[in-house]
């Protein structure tokens, strides 16, 4: 089957630097998304990858391994509102997004 | 330019019942897609629409449905509902259709079944 994990849930400094891991077993890969939801809100795209290395973008830069099948969400200069649940999803060989569960970060002051 | 917008936001209904709940993607956008968002297990993809054509479908059962018209918006319906159906319901469309677009989704729809 096709599965995505990454933590449940992580807590964080405000001021520091979070990693958020994704790993995925799909069949087929066309590519992984990073959305980012605050409670009670919809997704909002923070990035994709399609390649393997590192795109930064402000304080988010997200990795790709395709070999590894990981990637991961790196959040610098950590605000108070970085609060919220960070999804994975990774387009499969049908171009179907597949989801991950979502990893909720907590920052504390 | 308006946001994916989605109606109506609340529904609450009893086992049995069908629902019709409906997403108007932003303005040239042709693709809709829904899912299922449920604590725990994320998102689940329903079904996606691209110039009224299903053009891709999750494994959901055939209670679930959906449908696009010609103006790009769409609904999805769900026929006798079941207690497990409890969830938010969000609507993401995307300008070019292309299967790597970014998605731009709905507040959604949180339906509570009793």
């Amino acid at each position: 089957g096709q599965n995505i994990d990454q933590p449940t849930e992580m807590t964080a400094t405000e001021g520091a630097i979070v990693q958020i891991n994704c790993t995925y077993q799909t069949s087929g890969f066309n590519g992984l998304f990073w959305y980012q939801q605050h409670a009670g809100e919809a997704p909002t795209f923070l990035s994709y990858n399609v390649l393997d290395g590192l795109e930064e973008k402000g304080r988010f830069s997200s990795f790709l391994s395709r070999s590894k099948g990981y990637s991961y969400l790196l959040l610098k200069e950590l605000q108070m509102k970085d609060s919220a649940s960070y999804l994975c999803a990774v387009l499969d060989s049908n171009y179907q997004l597949i989801w991950g569960a979502g990893t909720k970060l907590i920052i504390k002051p | 330019k308006a946001g994916v917008t989605q109606t109506p936001r609340y529904l609450i209904k009893t086992r049995g019942q069908q629902v019709t709940l409906s997403c108007s993607p932003i303005s040239g956008h042709r693709s809709v897609s829904w899912y299922q968002q449920t604590p725990g297990q994320g998102l689940q993809f329903l079904f996606e629409y691209f110039s009224e054509t299903q053009r891709n479908k999750g494994n959901f059962p055939g209670r679930f449905s959906g449908r696009q018209f010609s103006n790009s918006r769409s609904e999805m319906n769900v026929s006798t509902l079941e207690l497990g159906d409890s969830a938010l319901y969000l609507c993401a469309s995307s300008p070019r259709g292309q299967r790597w677009d970014t998605q731009y989704f709905g507040p959604g729809t949180r339906l509570t079944v009793l």
